[in-house]
């Protein structure tokens, strides 16, 4: 599998921007990049997905670099509820066949947000 | 609400005693694995399933045992619990062609003495 690398920590001010860096060098052309994030005692949830195109929902966007070797998850106004750990994650293209349908975490980016 | 529900929420379990973790789904999920989390690390994968009758292993299979008999169930078997296996517990499922990506479990915290 591909592999991320992503800082061990940020911290941002309540109800301002955060951009989470991610960090892909090796990635594939047929790589998704996903985004989850992990609230305290709480299980992974998903935020974001994409190719090579920009992507909004109402969690997040998701800035891709050109050449797809780096991309940035932002947060538009940072809550105290966001305080979480954040994985960045490749994943093949579907249909998911066998061991392509797994999803392999990393260490995350703990985001602190402060009041 | 639809989603992935997990059972028990917390356990104890004596070393060499077994249990079966239980997760079930009702969005109709091909997919669906098994991952434990120990403190300050991210989620290994255990096992995992692209459909009933099919699993495979993952990461970190050793000491566990699933079985995918329907769409909607993947339970999780501690054959000998060990101290080892202290950790919490996440089932996940998802379709075969998302267009979103997997549905956690709220997770089953266990502890082994």
């Amino acid at each position: 599998d591909a592999k991320t690398t992503q800082p061990n920590s940020m911290e941002s001010n309540e109800e301002e921007p955060v951009h989470l860096p991610c960090n892909h060098s090796t990635i594939s052309g047929t790589d998704y990049i996903h985004w989850y994030r992990q609230l305290p005692s709480q299980g992974p949830e998903y935020v974001i997905h994409g190719l090579t195109s920009n992507v909004n929902n109402r969690m997040a966007s998701l800035a891709i670099a050109e050449d797809r070797k780096s991309s940035t998850l932002i947060l538009h106004r940072a809550t105290l509820r966001d305080a979480a750990v954040y994985y960045c994650i490749l994943r093949s293209r579907p249909p998911y066949t066998g061991a392509n349908s797994k999803l392999t975490f990393g260490k995350g980016i703990t985001l602190s947000v402060r009041p | 609400n639809a989603g992935v529900t997990q059972t028990p929420k917390f356990q104890v379990l004596k070393t060499g005693q077994s249990m079966t973790l239980q997760c079930a789904q009702d969005m109709n999920h091909e997919y669906m694995s098994w991952y434990r989390q120990d403190p300050g690390m991210g989620l290994r994968l255990i096992h995992y399933s692209v459909g009933a009758g099919i699993t495979d292993q993952g990461e970190v299979p050793n000491g566990y045992n699933v079985s995918r008999s329907t769409t909607e169930d993947f339970p999780l078997r501690l054959l000998s619990a060990a101290p080892s296996q202290t950790s919490v517990y996440f089932c996940a499922s998802s379709y075969s062609v998302p267009s979103g990506g997997y549905t956690f479990g709220s997770g089953t915290r266990l502890t082994v003495v």
